[in-house]
């Protein structure tokens, strides 16, 4: 069964920033692109970003680009996403998300001085 | 703004048949397989269609996608109170080399 644990959001000053996790497990990690999908509160879906399964190509919605930085450890089965230069409208459940078909239970950012 | 174009709203009586649709361009639908989600009121989106009409296992086949040029639509015939969710549709963009989504629609169950 494929499990996606997200871990490491919190609250965070404006400007601030965090490191967001994904432990994955159930299947082969490094077969397998990823993607980091955020929801406001009330709010639909946003693409934030994505990863090949090497790690060589990545993908950034525009409205965090050169912002967030995503990467995978593949003999840890991880995905990150660095998180900086936080805004009030990055406030957000965070979800990881195995080649857009299995999600995790997200993690909520909270950007508010 | 969404790049995909949902209507906010639907809704049906029980036993009932509903029509969800999701407009696009040549740079998403047009070109790309879609996929749509349905999450739960307070749970994370779980898959109910993708490649635009194909149902993972576990899914009813109540729930049946097509794609017609630049516009997909999601079907659910039976209507089952379970059923009352939010829905999205998605598919990869040429244009901006992400998925994009529809801003969403609010099914409810009268």
């Amino acid at each position: 069964e494929v499990q996606l644990v997200e871990s490491g959001g919190g609250l965070v000053q404006p400007g601030g920033s965090l490191r967001l996790s994904c432990s994955a497990s159930g299947f082969t990690f490094s077969s397998y692109f990823m993607h980091w999908v955020r929801q406001a509160p009330g709010k639909g879906l946003e693409y934030v970003s994505g990863i090949s399964s090497n790690g060589h190509n990545t993908y950034y919605g525009d409205s965090v680009k050169g912002r967030f930085t995503i990467s995978r450890d593949n003999s840890k089965n991880r995905l990150y996403l660095q998180v900086s230069s936080l805004r009030a409208e990055d406030t957000a459940v965070y979800y990881c998300v195995k080649d857009m078909r299995d999600w995790g239970q997200g993690t909520l950012v909270t950007v508010s001085s | 703004q969404s790049v995909l174009t949902q209507p906010p709203s639907a809704s049906g009586t029980p036993g009932q048949r509903v029509t969800i649709s999701c407009s696009g361009s040549s740079s998403n639908i047009g070109s790309k397989s879609v996929n749509w989600y349905q999450q739960l009121p307070g749970t994370a989106p779980k898959l109910l269609i993708y490649s635009n009409d194909q149902r993972p296992s576990g899914v009813p086949d109540r729930f049946s996608g097509s794609k017609s040029g630049t516009s997909a639509s999601l079907a659910i015939s039976g209507l089952q109170s379970e059923d009352e969710a939010d829905y999205y549709c998605a598919a990869w963009d040429d244009s901006v080399n992400v998925p994009v989504f529809g801003g969403g629609t609010k099914l409810t169950v009268l």
